[in-house]
């Protein structure tokens, strides 16, 4: 199993590019999320998916749009790209239990706008 | 919504000391508490979890404590050895709700 993966591993993209990371899982699991990790402040959730065809905004869900279109893909979307948005990017999956729901982290996805 | 905090931010430690990271939980009714690590450019990892229902919980040289009544919970490490270097990061969360993240704690074992 290759558990949850991410494309691409490292991008860099001029001010108002857009983009699409695509974070795929095997493990047939529910739940899907989008972190992003900046020096100092942890993992901020932007968004999270609890099922095919749902999403829901995290803690820092603006100038990000995602999609579920299959149970095992979760899309992050950056329609007009802006130097705050410089970041590392990881992607992670659980299943739907509550007080149990460890969750497995993809490689990370390595972006700077410029 | 959820807050957690986490201390300390860095801790350096001679190796086969011991090493004490904390967090405190703002909401009383948080039922699980994980704590993740993660080598330096590699993706976090869980390492040891804690449910409500339990104080405490060992496995080889790491532990995590559980005070419900103070919301809060700490990660031991014994013993600690290079390869321990890493950010360790704690959660917390709700029933069917998202983990939320501490900042994350850098710890540096020195041979």
């Amino acid at each position: 199993n290759a558990g949850v993966t991410q494309t691409p591993k490292f991008r860099v993209l001029k001010t108002g590019q857009s983009m699409t990371l695509l974070c795929a899982q095997d493990m047939n699991h529910e739940y899907m999320y989008w972190y992003r990790q900046d020096p100092g402040m942890g993992l901020r959730l932007i968004h999270y998916s609890v099922g095919e065809g749902t999403t829901a905004k995290g803690e820092v869900p603006d100038g990000y749009n995602v999609s579920r279109l299959k149970k095992q893909n979760f899309l992050l979307g950056l329609e007009s790209a802006a130097p705050s948005q410089t970041s590392v990017y990881f992607c992670a999956s659980s299943y739907f239990r509550p007080r149990n729901n460890e969750q497995f982290f993809g490689p990370g996805t390595r972006l700077t706008v410029l | 919504g959820e807050n957690v905090e986490q201390h300390p931010s860095t801790l350096s430690v001679q190796e086969g000391d011991s090493a004490v990271i904390k967090c405190t939980y703002s909401d009383s009714a948080s039922n699980y508490f994980p704590w993740y690590k993660q080598e330096l450019g590699k993706r976090p990892q869980l390492i040891i979890d804690i449910r409500s229902n339990v104080g405490e919980k060992k496995d080889q040289r790491i532990a995590v404590t559980l005070n419900k009544t103070a919301k809060h919970f700490s990660l031991h490490i014994t013993e600690t050895q290079p390869e321990d270097s890493a950010v360790y990061f704690c959660a917390a969360i709700r029933g069917y709700s998202t983990l939320t993240f501490g900042k994350g704690t850098m710890l540096l074992v020195s041979p």
